[in-house]
């Protein structure tokens, strides 16, 4: 069955901490997506990152980064140097390629709070 | 790049009126379109999928009957919520995937979200 655990529920760092936001995932698909989004308080879900299952390599953007493990079903992503901005949910989601429906199956979402 | 906008963004109404959600996508052309339900402080919760000019697939335990969904076009879909009743108070979110070539097709693109309010 599919599956993505968030296992932090909520994670407060100070401002300018490094910070990882776990994310574990089942499936036995051999083709799916993995995705992070951001919702702010505002409530909209802000897009972040795509990654297929085919490709491994890590993603670095601005102070943004993600490392994607499949022997761990692992697809982690840190926040270097947070900022009060960071504060938000976020949330992994991952996608089978398989089911031709694109339905998202999301994690219980990290709720984090920068402080200044 | 995708965007995705919703109307009305907040709505309060009185229970047993019925409220409609519009859900746009802008200058990109959808082939699906989700909506999800979000209590507060919890997840989204798939409601339906709906694809442009055939009937929605709900979810199990979604009413179809109490969540009406029309995607008439190809940047359109509305969720109607037919009698509410406070119960139904929730934040309604949609999101679009888009034709080949419209950013990532497996990728979802959300709207700002509609917070409802029954009375």
């Amino acid at each position: 069955a599919q599956k993505v655990t968030q296992a932090q529920t909520e994670i407060s760092v100070v401002e300018k901490e490094d910070v990882t936001l776990d994310c574990v995932y089942e499936t036995r698909d051999t083709t799916y997506y993995l995705f992070w989004y951001k919702q702010p308080p505002s409530g909209e879900l802000v897009f972040l990152i795509r990654r297929n299952s085919f490709d491994e390599q890590n993603e670095i953007s601005g102070r943004y980064s993600w490392n994607f493990q499949k022997s761990t079903s692992s697809f982690n992503f840190t926040i270097t140097a947070s900022q009060v901005v960071d504060s938000a949910v976020y949330f992994c989601a991952l996608s089978e390629a398989r089911s031709g429906t694109y339905k998202y199956i999301f994690g219980t979402g990290t709720r984090l709070k920068v402080l200044a | 790049g995708a965007v995705v906008s919703q109307h009305p963004s907040r709505v309060i109404c009185k229970s047993g009126t019925s409220v409609k959600i519009e859900c746009r996508s802008l200058d990109f052309q959808a082939t699906t379109m989700f909506w999800y339900r979000q209590f507060p402080k919890k997840s989204l919760m798939l409601m339906a999928t709906s694809n442009e000019g055939s009937k929605a697939t709900y979810e199990q335990g979604v009413e179809k009957d109490k969540f009406l969904i029309n995607h008439a076009s190809l940047t359109l879909s509305t969720l109607t919520v037919t009698s509410a009743h406070p119960e139904d108070s929730s934040f309604y979110i949609c999101s679009a995937r888009f034709l080949n070539g419209q950013g990532a097709r497996d990728t979802q693109y959300f709207g700002p979200g509609t917070r409802l309010t029954v009375l």
